[in-house]
């Protein structure tokens, strides 16, 4: 059971690149979502997904775009890489739940990506 | 949103008892999370507790919720140099899907 994964594990980039930060999960879960993690800032949404076909904005979405076309994937496109967009970058996945009852996110092991 | 906090970094003995402090805002919050993440890892779940509770323990780890107060802690039991970490204190908000996470305390253990 892999779980999370997330490739590639590191990347640099120039400003003005695209890429995309690729995610699958193999636990069936409904519920994706996109992090990024700054020294002192915590982990803060970028973008999330409810299901395929679905997604909604995050916390600090300005400067990515995501997609769900199946439920097992929920990739992270930079649109003009920028050096404010150097950062660890987490995709999370979890059941959907509509009781409250959540017994907690799967990590994948994180992308730490660089903008020079 | 929701507002979680922590304190930034937290330093002991090796033996010692950890205690990390966390306050949340949101009430409605089924659940509360620990999380742990060693360096260049990702999160993994460390324990969490359902919101009608007072205390979990589960081995070394001994969770307190103060719902009056907002306020939630981890203590760590005989902390060793392997529980050097960050330690991140999440909560759902009122759908229970979306994680709000606080900025996470560094813990060092001194050998």
């Amino acid at each position: 059971n892999a779980g999370v994964t997330q490739t590639p594990k590191f990347q640099v980039l120039k400003t003005g690149q695209s890429m995309t930060l690729q995610c699958a999960q193999d636990m069936n879960h409904e519920y994706m979502s996109w992090y990024r993690q700054d020294p002192g800032m915590g982990l803060r949404l970028i973008h999330y997904s409810v299901g395929a076909g679905i997604t909604d904005q995050g916390e600090v979405p300005n400067g990515y775009n995501v997609s769900r076309s199946t439920t097992e994937d929920f990739p992270l496109r930079l649109l003009s890489a920028a050096p404010s967009q150097t950062s660890v970058y987490f995709c999370a996945s979890s059941s959907y739940t509509t009781d409250k009852r959540n017994y907690g996110y799967t990590f994948g092991s994180g992308t730490r990506l660089t903008v020079v | 949103g929701e507002d979680v906090e922590q304190s930034l970094f937290l330093s002991v003995r090796e033996g010692d008892s950890s205690v990390i402090n966390c306050t949340y805002t949101d009430s409605s919050s089924t659940y509360l999370y620990w999380y742990k993440q060693e360096p260049g890892a990702g999160l993994q779940l460390l324990t969490y507790i359902f919101s009608n509770m007072d205390m979990k323990q589960d081995q070394r780890l001994t969770v307190l919720l103060n719902k009056k107060d907002k306020h939630l802690s981890l203590r760590i039991a005989d902390t060793q140099t392997g529980d050097s970490a960050i330690y991140f204190c999440a909560e759902t908000g009122d759908t229970g899907n979306q994680f709000y996470f606080g900025t996470g305390t560094s813990l060092t253990v001194i050998p």
